[in-house]
């Protein structure tokens, strides 16, 4: 069965650190990644996703970058952290297999809630 | 672009009654599916039902269903005999088709559902 990792669980950090949160997935191949965040209070907003290694699609301008070395790992990162970044973060896969029964289903992780100080 | 729109931001029902979650949303494509996330205080984003809008009959999953209203574009959750378990913040969320892409969930802001004794 496939499983989804996503690290550290919480994280505190202070006002221009750098940032890098690790997603894996494991049981699948080719998976479609995605970074999601969600603000005190409000819905999900997508951040990133990856179709494939080395493809990342940006949603929204801001201060972070993703990254996808391989092809079940993504990294959520910031060279200098605002205020503004704190959030919980949830990573998520989907099959990258197109269309089929299962193929539209996105499974989150456990999510990383990051302080900004 | 999409939007998915939860006008109820809290909910309370009574162990063992029935409550029902709205969600309307706005698109003009005629294809896509439609999903019910759940939240619980441990913060995991949880697979509730999903609905895909080319079918006319009504998701269910033991004892959650919908009812999906296409030309009114709405798509309500139905939850009976609720539990204690259920407690949680329910997102309604939209996805277009995967054509190939990455599958994009937009969600609504959520409805934080309190059950009680």
């Amino acid at each position: 069965s496939q499983t989804i990792h996503q690290w550290p669980a919480t994280l505190v950090q202070p006002v221009g650190s750098p940032l890098s949160l690790e997603c894996t997935v494991e049981g699948t191949s080719n998976p479609n990644l995605y970074w999601y965040r969600q603000a005190a209070g409000r819905g999900l907003q997508l951040l990133f996703y990856s179709v494939g290694i080395g493809q990342i699609s940006s949603e929204v301008p801001q201060n972070l970058s993703a990254s996808r070395p391989q092809d079940r790992q993504f990294i959520l990162s910031s060279k200098k952290l605002l205020l503004s970044d704190s959030g919980f973060y949830l990573c998520a896969w989907s099959s990258g297999q197109g269309l089929s029964s299962g193929a539209n289903v996105l499974t989150f992780g456990a999510g990383s809630r990051l302080t900004v100080l | 672009a999409q939007t998915v729109t939860q006008s109820q931001p809290e909910m309370s029902v009574q162990e063992a009654e029935t409550v029902t979650l709205s969600c309307t949303y706005d698109t003009s494509e005629n294809n896509y599916y439609l999903f019910w996330y759940k939240q619980p205080p441990s913060r995991q984003m949880i697979l509730v039902i999903r609905q895909e809008a080319y079918k006319q009959q009504n998701a269910t999953e033991n004892r959650f269903s919908v009812n999906f209203q296409k030309a009114a574009k709405s798509f309500s959750l139905k939850i009976s005999d609720s539990q204690l378990g259920d407690t949680a913040m329910y997102f309604c969320a939209f996805m277009k088709p995967n054509t190939g892409t990455a599958s994009k969930l937009t969600f609504g802001t959520g409805t934080r559902l309190q059950v009680t004794l």
